[in-house]
């Protein structure tokens, strides 16, 4: 299975701070990397598909970048309602896997 | 609009059983391979399950193989779970999904705890 190691594990910043979070896969994934937010209660949110690809309605502040084993999730300037924890997730190669995700919090 | 709603949850003894439901609506159902998400109290996400469209390609997670069957019933619109032999680390938030690559859409999600 392609292991996806998420960092850091929590981040704690204020509103308008730019937050980046990374995604390392244990082998190449061809771009086939997406970001989803998970906000507690709720059902998970995709944001960003095929490493760079904001998905329609989702606010640009959010972005992908990466290619190969590495990829980089950003919010340029933070929203109270951005906080939730977010997931990076693989599925170049069954089983799909997910990092074990990022929880956001506001300083 | 597409809608999943899972149903089936519930507390179940160690070496139990339980079907889960998820009905889907506002797609062609058919046409969509599906999948099961879970989420065990403050873990992460995990992929559990996956079915294609016609239903004859079926995926598993190790930690459910030979535990878990994924089934769909197209005619109904409708995703199914039969989690057996139940254990405490199946005790979980159930998704289902519209997908296993790009998920779009997931259900709110059904809580399984598995307790004596």
């Amino acid at each position: 299975d392609i292991q996806m190691t998420q960092s850091p594990s929590s981040l704690s910043a204020s509103v308008g701070d730019r937050v980046t979070i990374t995604c390392r896969a244990s082998q190449g994934i061809n771009n086939y990397l997406n970001w989803y937010q998970h906000k507690p209660g709720k059902a998970p949110k995709l944001l960003i598909y095929d490493a760079s690809n904001l998905e329609t309605g989702v606010p640009s502040r959010f972005s992908g970048s990466g290619s190969g084993t590495d990829f980089t999730f950003t919010i340029s300037s933070l929203q109270p309602e951005d906080i939730a924890t977010y997931y990076c997730q693989q599925y170049d190669n069954l089983p799909p896997t997910f990092g074990q995700g990022t929880r956001l919090e506001i300083k | 609009e597409v809608q999943l709603v899972e149903s089936g949850g519930g507390l179940v003894q160690p070496g139990g059983s339980l079907r889960l439901s998820c009905a889907a609506s506002g797609f062609t159902f058919s046409s969509y391979a599906m999948s099961w998400v879970r989420q065990a109290p403050g873990k992460g996400l995990e992929w559990v399950s996956a079915i294609g469209g016609s239903g004859d390609s079926t995926y598993y997670a190790d930690s459910v193989k030979g535990r878990f069957t994924i089934s769909r019933g197209n005619s109904k619109n409708t995703l199914y779970l039969q989690m057996n032999s139940l254990r405490a680390a199946d005790t979980a938030v159930y998704y289902c999904a519209k997908s296993y690559t790009i998920i779009r859409n997931w259900g709110q999600g059904t809580l399984v705890t598995v307790s004596s």
